[in-house]
């Protein structure tokens, strides 16, 4: 089965903080991506990545960052956290190929709040 | 950039009814996908019909494509309290390395 885990289901963070999210997979998928979910706005796309160190934005990367350094996990900073970014962050991957092509697969979600 | 809108945003339905969300979208398409999501939690892959295709099937579930309506339907059968979820579409289209497009999801309650 494929796994997708994320560091933290809940986290509580102040107006300021630099936030870390972290993301591994363990299938051996080349493309990851980030996305936040907000009532009455669906998933919105962030940030997503075809291979190691590489870095595709998406519909809304202002305020946020990734990196990539391993192929198995993609993290998602918030550089300084603001109230508007309390969101659900879902991670997703799939296999190579383009980036939509092929199902992609959730990790659990993340529930941000910036206090 | 919201391409798929499922229909309707809400639907409640008796256990063992059958239910349909539908999904249209604005420009043509490669594939379109269909996602669960339980309360709170990440989405589930359920189907993904490729543009070529006009009908897939996987247990209870009925995927159906008509791309010169730009619509799909999803046909859910004899429906369980642990169906209730809600349901997205995504839409993939071939065009340099675009991802896929979610819509905003159709919120299915079962009542036992």
């Amino acid at each position: 089965d494929v796994k997708v885990t994320q560091s933290s289901r809940y986290l509580v963070k102040r107006t300021g903080e630099k936030v870390f999210l972290e993301c591994v997979q363990d299938m051996d998928h080349e493309n990851m991506f980030w996305y936040r979910q907000d009532p009455g706005l669906g998933l919105r796309l962030i940030y997503f990545s075809y291979d190691v160190k590489m870095k595709e934005k998406g519909d809304i990367p202002e305020g946020y960052s990734v990196s990539r350094e391993k192929k198995e996990r993609f993290s998602l900073i918030l550089e300084s956290a603001s109230t508007n970014q309390t969101s659900m962050y879902l991670c997703a991957s799939s296999f190579r190929g383009l980036a939509g092509q092929y199902e992609q697969y959730f990790g659990p979600g993340t529930r941000l709040t910036v206090t | 950039s919201q391409q798929g809108e499922e229909d309707p945003q809400a639907l409640s339905i008796q256990e063992g009814e059958n239910a349909t969300m539908n999904c249209s979208y604005k420009t043509s398409i490669n594939n379109l996908q269909w996602y669960r999501q339980n309360s709170g939690r990440g989405l589930v892959h359920l189907i993904l019909i490729r543009s070529n295709e006009r009908e897939k099937h996987s247990g209870r579930l009925r995927v159906t494509l008509d791309t010169s309506k730009k619509s799909s339907s999803l046909l859910i059968t004899a429906s369980r309290a642990a169906d209730t979820a809600s349901y997205f579409c995504a839409t993939f289209t071939y065009s340099g390395n675009t991802p896929l497009v979610f819509g905003k999801g159709t919120r299915l309650s079962v009542i036992a």
